[in-house]
């Protein structure tokens, strides 16, 4: 069984569209992230949610609007998108605010 | 200053040797400390968690801890080719704000 799911694998879209992409997890986690990893695979973190509530926004664009309808899913909006938000989205959870955390696959966002 | 840094690499070591990763941080209340490994287009994979001063031993891996230096390291003993992977360290600066070094790519030759 999958422990964090993101979907989609892989997003192909135009600069100016809005998307989105869904992340679950199953392991009973209280705390969601999610990290853009760029092309120099640096990892940064975006916003974490600790039991539905918005807990770190990482001075991120107000285009990027994550929504947490309960704390098994986290979901990012993203709207305008631009060339820069080429990158690679990771999902991840943890038990606890200091413990470590398991991540999804990742969603390859590209922008043409 | 960056948060977390490490020695960009890439490292380079005979199969069988010691590959010693290292890594140092910025805030001092800083409280846990984890080294992740992420193979060429997969998500990272939690490999050592450590959470006071000294050592952690766990199969191959060894991590240390210095709180006082605000250093962490990961020693690999009997490098295997299937090591060859990029090496994250991250620490937790507050609860639920994990940040990430640039990543150590190390690379194990037969």
């Amino acid at each position: 069984d999958t422990a964090v799911s993101q979907t989609p694998k892989y997003l192909v879209t135009q600069m100016g569209n809005d998307k989105s992409i869904k992340c679950e997890q199953n392991l009973g986690h209280d705390t969601m992230y999610w990290y853009k990893q760029d092309s120099k695979k640096f990892l940064k973190i975006m916003f974490s949610y600790n039991n539905k509530e918005l807990i770190i926004n990482e001075t991120v664009p107000n285009r990027f609007s994550p929504k947490s309808p309960d704390k098994a899913h986290l979901n990012l909006h993203i709207n305008s998108l631009e060339l820069g938000d080429s990158a690679v989205y990771f999902c991840a959870s943890s038990q606890t605010g200091d413990g470590p955390q398991h991540f999804g696959d990742g969603t390859r966002l590209s922008i043409l | 200053q960056k948060e977390v840094e490490q020695n960009s690499g890439p490292l380079s070591v005979p199969e069988g040797a010691i590959a010693s990763l290292n890594c140092t941080y910025s805030d001092r209340g800083s409280q846990s400390f984890f080294w992740y490994r992420q193979y060429s287009g997969k998500s990272p994979e939690l490999i050592m968690s450590i959470y006071s001063n000294g050592d952690k031993e766990d199969g191959r891996f060894t991590a240390q801890l210095n709180k006082a230096s605000q250093y962490v390291s990961l020693l690999i003993r009997d490098s295997q080719p299937s090591d060859s992977a990029t090496y994250l360290c991250a620490v937790n600066i507050r609860n639920n704000d994990m940040r990430f070094g640039a990543g150590t790519r190390l690379t194990v030759k037969p």
